[in-house]
């Protein structure tokens, strides 16, 4: 069974630059969840993507953005980065139909924006 | 302010038990998980109780859930160093929805 992955591991860009995170969910589930964690903080809730459509969002602005794609794979984008949005991006998955609906992250993406 | 708190730093020795505490605030939450992080790394799921059980017993893993004063605890027995990490209690809301606390740092000592 393969496990939740992300790429890339790590990114540098700067601000007002455009970023995209790719996140594939493990085998069997249908849903992907993407958080932000910042530096000595919990996770923080981005949105959802249930059958490739966003299922919830968090307090974040529109400039964050994603897609989920019909093997449930999923893309995280953000627009015009700023220089708080330096953090380690998370990307679970799970599936909806089970009453837990375990969530199992990846390794995480850590972007750095100067 | 937090949803979830839980305190920062916890320090043990090789062999005894730690405790993690979490006080959580939405009553209706269905699901409470516990999570650890080693440093650099993503989250790794530990165990789970689910809101209508008292306690989920798992290798050295004990989860206590108090769901009149929503307060939960993650007992580990016999904590060894590679124990050490960074723990995060989380709640569930609505679909899917996890909210964290800031986590506990739990440093074993030889």
């Amino acid at each position: 069974e393969t496990g939740v992955t992300q790429s890339p591991t790590h990114l540098i860009k700067t601000r007002g630059q455009q970023v995209t995170l790719r996140c594939s969910s493990q085998s069997g589930h249908n849903t992907v969840s993407w958080y932000q964690q910042a530096l000595g903080q919990g996770p923080q809730f981005i949105f959802q993507y249930y059958r490739e459509e966003e299922n919830g969002r968090g307090n974040f602005p529109p400039r964050f953005s994603g897609l989920q794609f019909p093997n449930y794979s999923s893309e995280l984008n953000v627009n015009a980065l700023e220089l708080d949005d330096s953090a380690l991006y998370l990307c679970a998955s799970s599936f909806r139909d089970n009453p837990s609906d375990t969530q199992y992250f990846g390794p995480g993406t850590r972007l750095t924006v100067l | 302010g937090e949803d979830v708190e839980q305190s920062l730093f916890l320090s043990v020795r090789e062999g005894d038990s730690s405790v993690i505490n979490c006080t959580y605030t939405d009553s209706s939450s269905t699901y409470l998980y516990w999570y650890k992080q080693e440093p650099g790394a993503g989250l790794q799921l530990l165990t789970y109780i689910f809101s209508n059980m008292d306690m989920k017993q798992d290798q050295r893993l004990t989860v206590l859930l108090n769901k009149k004063d929503k307060h939960l605890s993650l007992r580990i027995a016999d904590t060894q160093t590679g124990d050490s990490a960074i723990y995060f209690c989380a709640e569930k809301k609505g679909y899917s929805t996890l909210t964290f606390g800031k986590g506990t740092m739990l440093l074993v000592s030889p």
